[in-house]
């Protein structure tokens, strides 16, 4: 079965600071591991994916994300936030076994600060 | 740009009572989803629909809940008697190819069910 663990449940940092969220996961299998973000009073929008292929997946509003296979770890980052980018960023991940089911993470709330 | 839509954006009933939220997914999409988040927990899967019939369900979709697309452009999420633990946000999402063929979870903004 798989599991995606969200180690921090609130992040602040003030504006044009980099900034890290933390996403682990266990399958027993190959993984696609995805971040979504979801802006007060919306539903949830993808920011990137990882499929298969090169580690390092790049997503919209500057965000990125590594895979390590190792770690059991799919981190996002972003080098300089914006206010704009509060927000709930859920890490999931899907595998072969699952099919099209998506299990979350518990979700982490980013606080830009100015 | 095409989007999930869903109504109504929130429902209160009374436990006992049945409730059908509805969603329009995206027009060509093929695969349809529901997934809930109870208050403070994770969003966890309900159910796939592709091709006119459950692909996938999670242990909590039980015999309280059922899925239909009737006309080809809603798909509804039906709970036949609402317990106080169904209070939660219900998600629709939509796709176009399976999610290990590349597809993408286009998601609604969610329909809060509150069970007084």
């Amino acid at each position: 079965a798989q599991s995606v663990t969200q180690l921090d449940s609130q992040v602040p940092v003030f504006e044009e600071a980099p900034v890290e969220l933390r996403c682990n996961y266990s399958s027993s299998v190959s993984v696609y591991l995805f971040w979504y973000v979801q802006y007060p009073n919306q539903g949830l929008q993808l920011l990137l994916k990882y499929l298969s292929g090169s580690t390092l997946v790049k997503g919209i509003n500057g965000f990125e994300a590594e895979f390590n296979k190792s770690q059991t770890s799919f981190h996002l980052r972003k080098p300089s936030v914006h206010i704009s980018d509060t927000a709930e960023y859920f890490c999931a991940v899907s595998d072969n076994n699952a099919g099209n089911m998506l299990t979350f993470g518990g979700g982490t709330r980013l606080m830009v600060k100015p | 740009e095409p989007e999930v839509t869903q109504t109504p954006s929130h429902q209160v009933t009374q436990m006992g009572q049945e409730v059908i939220l509805r969603c329009v997914p995206i027009s060509n999409h093929l695969y349809f989803y529901w997934y809930r988040q109870i208050l403070g927990q994770k969003v966890e899967f309900l159910v796939s629909f592709y091709n006119n019939e459950i692909s996938e369900k999670s242990e909590i979709f039980d015999d309280q809940f059922s899925v239909e697309r009737p006309d080809g452009s809603n798909f509804t999420l039906k709970i036949r008697s609402t317990k106080l633990e169904d209070s939660a946000m219900y998600f629709c999402a939509s796709s176009d190819r399976a999610l290990q063929n590349t597809g993408e979870l286009f998601f609604g903004e969610g329909s809060r069910l509150t069970v007084l």
